[in-house]
């Protein structure tokens, strides 16, 4: 059973545009998460973390987390070319060491 | 800055043979040094956590086996048996298991079967 689903699964945005990624976890022990984002050829790396209910911004990038219903969102304002990749939402339980990770979405920015 | 260094980067593997990986943790602020496969599909699944020299476990999974060793603080071994599909085996690290400590990702080794 797939523990965290995202959509959708794959996403085109023209460049300047804002890319809208979604995540649903079904598991209510989850407490923190993250959005991870891997280029071809390379190690995921993590783009930003959030732990509680509302919005973070870091630069571009907007996570929104909804504990209640287990919603996390992640906006992209002003697409780049070099934000296509593919984006993962990853949760964890306390206390756990394993991450769960989504199957992912793959962003194309178009120029 | 690099906090994991993997080798092989890639590998040919025939069919039936075993392989051997290595990974070397380059900051002690992050010891606790665990492996995730990511399959043709690129799903990401945890494999084994190990945060002690000494420790080892060993899981099958579809399509290989798989024995996990921390070698000493710094290096963590990882031998894949039985590999059906082609995978890519990731070390990473974290500075702990409690709260929201960050997971990060080595740059990976790519196994293909021949």
């Amino acid at each position: 059973q797939q523990k965290v689903q995202q959509s959708p699964e794959s996403l085109s945005v023209p460049e300047g545009g804002m890319a809208s990624l979604n995540c649903t976890s079904s598991d209510r022990n989850f407490q923190y998460f993250w959005w991870y984002r891997q280029h071809s050829g390379e190690g995921p790396k993590a783009l930003m973390s959030i732990f509680s209910d509302g919005d973070k911004k870091e630069g571009r990038f907007t996570a929104h987390l909804n504990k209640a219903s287990l919603h996390v969102s992640l906006h992209i304002r002003d697409s780049q070319p070099s934000d296509s990749a593919l984006y993962f939402c990853a949760a964890r339980r306390t206390g756990y060491q394993n991450f769960y990770f989504g199957k992912g979405t793959s962003l194309t920015v178009i120029p | 800055v690099t906090l994991l260094e993997q080798n092989p980067r890639w590998r040919l593997v025939p069919r039936g043979q075993a392989v051997n990986l290595r990974c070397i943790l380059k900051n002690s602020q992050y010891p606790w040094m665990s492996w995730y496969q990511q399959d043709l599909q690129k799903q990401l699944q945890w494999l084994f956590t190990l945060r002690s020299p000494g420790d080892k476990e060993v899981k099958s999974l579809p399509g290989a086996d798989y024995l996990a060793t921390r070698v000493t603080d710094t290096e963590l071994r990882l031998q894949v048996a039985n590999m059906s599909q082609g995978r890519t085996l990731y070390c990473t690290c974290n500075s702990g298991p409690y709260s929201g400590n960050t997971l990060y990702f080595g740059e990976g080794s790519r196994l293909i079967v021949v």
